[in-house]
């Protein structure tokens, strides 16, 4: 079946303690982003990969960190996270780009105390 | 910078006719997007509409692209209770990014 996976799905820690947020798809896209939806602003990008080692910031990409090594897996990294990032956060795979279908995993859902 | 503006909320009768609305400020948009978020769940395809195009048509949904005014509607026709949820609207650019609006909640009364 063909499908976007984040892991965790729900994440509760502290200010200041680095985590990542894992996200594979199985569709072998080339195109991954990350958007946070926080309430009245919408989906918000934070960072988008167009393909393998091949990264760029999207709107709000303060406080994050990605990588691309295998063209599976795009991990989000909050290195030190504030109560700011508190969110539910998306990731996105599509074939090419923004002009082909995205695919959306589950969500997560991080509070930072 | 690229900006895309929808309404917050629509509230429907069971069988009645949807109109979400949409405006969108980048006139070198390439696709013009529909998604669907349900409760718990993340957003899907509904479907998309090219920027040389006027109208799409797919079942129940009904998509209408006036590029002079930079607006696009999604109509759900016979609007079910299942249809309750959010919707978002979203346009491709030439940037490598797809921006969103901040999505339209639909309460379907039954």
């Amino acid at each position: 079946e063909a499908q976007v996976t984040q892991n965790p799905r729900y994440l509760i820690t502290v200010t200041g303690k680095k985590l990542t947020v894992t996200c594979s798809q199985n569709m072998n896209h080339e195109y991954m982003s990350w958007y946070r939806q926080d309430p009245g602003l919408g989906l918000r990008q934070i960072y988008y990969s167009m393909n393998v080692e091949v990264t760029d910031k999207g709107d709000v990409p303060e406080g994050y960190k990605v990588s691309r090594k295998e063209k599976r897996n795009f991990p989000l990294i909050l290195e030190s996270p504030s109560p700011n990032q508190t969110s539910l956060y998306f990731c996105a795979s599509s074939l090419r780009g923004p002009n082909t279908e995205a695919f959306f995993g589950q969500g997560t859902r991080l509070t930072v105390v | 910078g690229e900006d895309v503006e929808q309404s917050l909320f629509l509230s429907v009768r069971e069988g009645d006719s949807s109109v979400i609305n949409c405006t969108y400020t980048d006139s070198s948009s390439t696709y013009l997007y529909w998604y669907k978020q349900e409760p718990g769940a993340g957003l899907q395809l509904l479907t998309y509409i090219f920027s040389n195009m006027d109208m799409k048509q797919d079942q129940r949904l009904t998509v209408l692209l006036n590029k002079k005014d930079k607006h696009l509607s999604l109509r759900i026709a016979d609007t079910q209770t299942g249809d309750s949820a959010i919707y978002f609207c979203a346009e491709a650019t030439g940037s490598y990014q797809l921006t969103f609006g901040k999505g339209t909640k639909l309460s379907v009364i039954p």
